[in-house]
């Protein structure tokens, strides 16, 4: 079966400081990937989708980035961040010929 | 803009009803359509797809679609304590694999 991690679970980050929050997933191969970002009552926003190594697709430009350099390892990165980069912060994964999407168990990201 | 809406709630219903929970969707050209439930403070976990006009059920779920209304639910019958969440509806557009999500309905199932 398939499975997908995410780390760290929580992480509190002074304003300007990097991040970099990592996703794997196990028991398939050549997923499509997902970066989601929820904040407090909003929806889930799309922030970066892959379909295969080194392939990204940013949806909202902001001071996030995103990297796939394996198959299954998905990372999401920012230089300098800000305090509307709060949030929880969701990895998902589909099947490369289905639009079910399953979610990570999530990064709580608090910025100081 | 492709928009999913749903009604924020909370709905609140007793333990053993059915809980009913709509989304409407501005794509018409949208071809399948997701359920997720997510509780407070986890990440969504998909329980429902659907893909074509009319009702497919899993257990005590329904999910409904009516794509000339533009119009998809979720029936939850026999309603339990364990129930209470946020649902969020999403729908799939165009020719990528992007979902589009609703703010969510928080359900509140009371014993």
């Amino acid at each position: 079966s398939q499975t997908i991690h995410q780390w760290p679970a929580t992480l509190v980050q002074p304003v300007g400081s990097p991040l970099s929050l990592e996703c794997t997933v196990e028991g398939t191969s050549n997923p499509n990937l997902y970066w989601y970002r929820q904040a407090a009552g909003r929806g889930l926003q799309l922030l970066f989708y892959s379909v295969g190594i080194g392939q990204i697709s940013s949806e909202v430009p902001q001071n996030l980035s995103a990297s796939r350099p394996q198959d299954r390892q998905f990372i999401l990165s920012s230089k300098k961040l800000l305090l509307s980069d709060s949030g929880f912060y969701l990895c998902a994964w589909s099947k490369t010929d289905s639009y079910e999407q399953y979610f990570g168990p999530g990064t709580r990201l608090t910025v100081t | 803009q492709k928009e999913v809406e749903q009604n924020s709630g909370p709905l609140s219903v007793p333990e053993g009803a059915i809980a009913s929970l709509n989304c409407t969707y501005s794509d018409r050209g949208s071809q399948s359509f997701f359920w997720y439930r997510q509780y407070s403070g986890k990440s969504p976990e998909l329980i429902m797809s659907i893909y074509s006009n009319g009702d497919k059920e899993d257990g005590r779920f329904t999910a409904q679609l009516n794509k000339a209304s533009q119009y998809v639910s979720l029936l939850i019958r026999d309603s339990q304590p364990s129930d209470s969440a946020t649902y969020l509806c999403a729908v799939k557009g165009g020719s990528n694999y992007k979902l589009t999500f609703g703010k969510g309905t928080l359900l509140t199932v009371n014993p």
